[in-house]
C-alpha cells in the first residue's frame, strides 16, 4: 500500500536557518503530494502541493518540488522564522483516493530568536 | 468565509460509552472526512461522505460509524468505547472538483480522552 516516510524529529533551528525536512514516499499510481502544518491547537493547514513529476509546490517561503526519480518531496525554506514553529506533515493521495490522504509521522519544528 | 466547525472541542468518556462528534463544512463543501490522530499511529483516515453516502472508508473497526446530512453537516459516532480511542479526531471538507482531490481543509479537531 501507499505510505509517507519523514526524517526524524524534532528538528530545532535558530531564526534565519535553513530548512530541510525530507519526505519520501510509496505509491502505487500516480499520486498528488502535499505538506500541511500544524500549528499549536490548532488543524492541519495546507502548505503546498504539487501533482506530477517535477512541479514545484511553494507557499509563504516554503517550496518542494516532487521528485519522481527519487519519490521525493522534501520541503524547503531558505530563512525561517520563530513563527514557522509548528508540526509539518507530508502527505500523498491517489488519482481515485478522494479525501484519503496519507499522512507521515509529522516533523516538530522549533525555530528558536 | 467561517472555516469548518467542530463541536465538541473536548470531552472525557468513560470506557464502554459511546459518543457523538460533530462537523459542520465550509459552506459549499460537499464532502465531509475523518481522520484519527495519536501519537503513536499518527494520522489516520477514518471515512469519508458526500451525498450522504460514505465513499470511502479507512481500516477501522465497525465500532467506528459516520453519517452526513442533506446540508452536509457530518457526525460520527464510536460505540463502546476503548482506552485507546483517546485520540483528536480530525473533520475535513473539500470542494468537489476534478483537480484539488486531496486539499483538504481542517477544522481544530474534537480531543476525546477515555477513562
Amino acid at each position: 500500500g501507499d505510505s509517507v516516510t519523514q526524517m526524524e524529529g524534532p528538528v530545532t533551528l535558530s531564526e534565519e536557518a535553513f530548512l530541510t525536512i525530507n519526505c519520501t514516499y510509496t505509491a502505487t499510481g500516480y499520486p498528488s503530494l502535499f505538506w500541511y502544518v500544524q500549528y499549536p491547537g490548532e488543524g492541519l493547514q495546507l502548505l503546498l502541493k504539487a501533482t506530477k513529476a517535477d512541479d514545484k509546490g511553494s507557499n509563504k517561503g516554503f517550496e518542494a518540488t516532487y521528485r519522481k526519480e527519487t519519490t521525493s518531496f522534501h520541503l524547503e525554506k531558505g530563512s525561517v522564522q520563530v513563527s514557522d514553529s509548528a508540526v509539518y506533515f507530508c502527505a500523498l493521495s491517489e488519482e481515485t483516493s478522494g479525501s484519503r490522504l496519507t499522512f507521515g509521522e509529522g516533523t516538530q519544528l522549533t525555530v528558536n530568536p | 468565509k467561517a472555516g469548518v466547525t467542530q463541536t465538541p472541542r473536548y470531552l472525557i468518556k468513560t470506557r464502554g460509552q459511546q459518543v457523538t462528534l460533530s462537523c459542520s463544512p465550509i459552506s459549499g463543501h460537499r464532502s465531509v472526512s475523518w481522520y484519527q490522530q495519536t501519537p503513536g499511529q499518527g494520522l489516520q483516515f477514518l471515512f469519508e461522505y458526500f451525498s450522504e453516502t460514505q465513499r470511502n472508508k479507512g481500516n477501522f473497526p465497525g465500532r467506528f460509524s459516520g453519517r452526513q446530512f442533506s446540508n452536509s453537516r457530518s457526525e460520527m459516532n464510536v460505540s463502546t468505547l476503548e482506552l485507546g480511542d483517546s485520540a483528536l479526531y480530525l473533520c475535513a471538507s473539500r470542494k468537489l472538483t476534478s483537480t484539488n482531490t486531496g486539499e483538504l481543509f481542517f477544522g481544530e479537531g474534537s480531543r476525546l480522552t477515555v477513562l
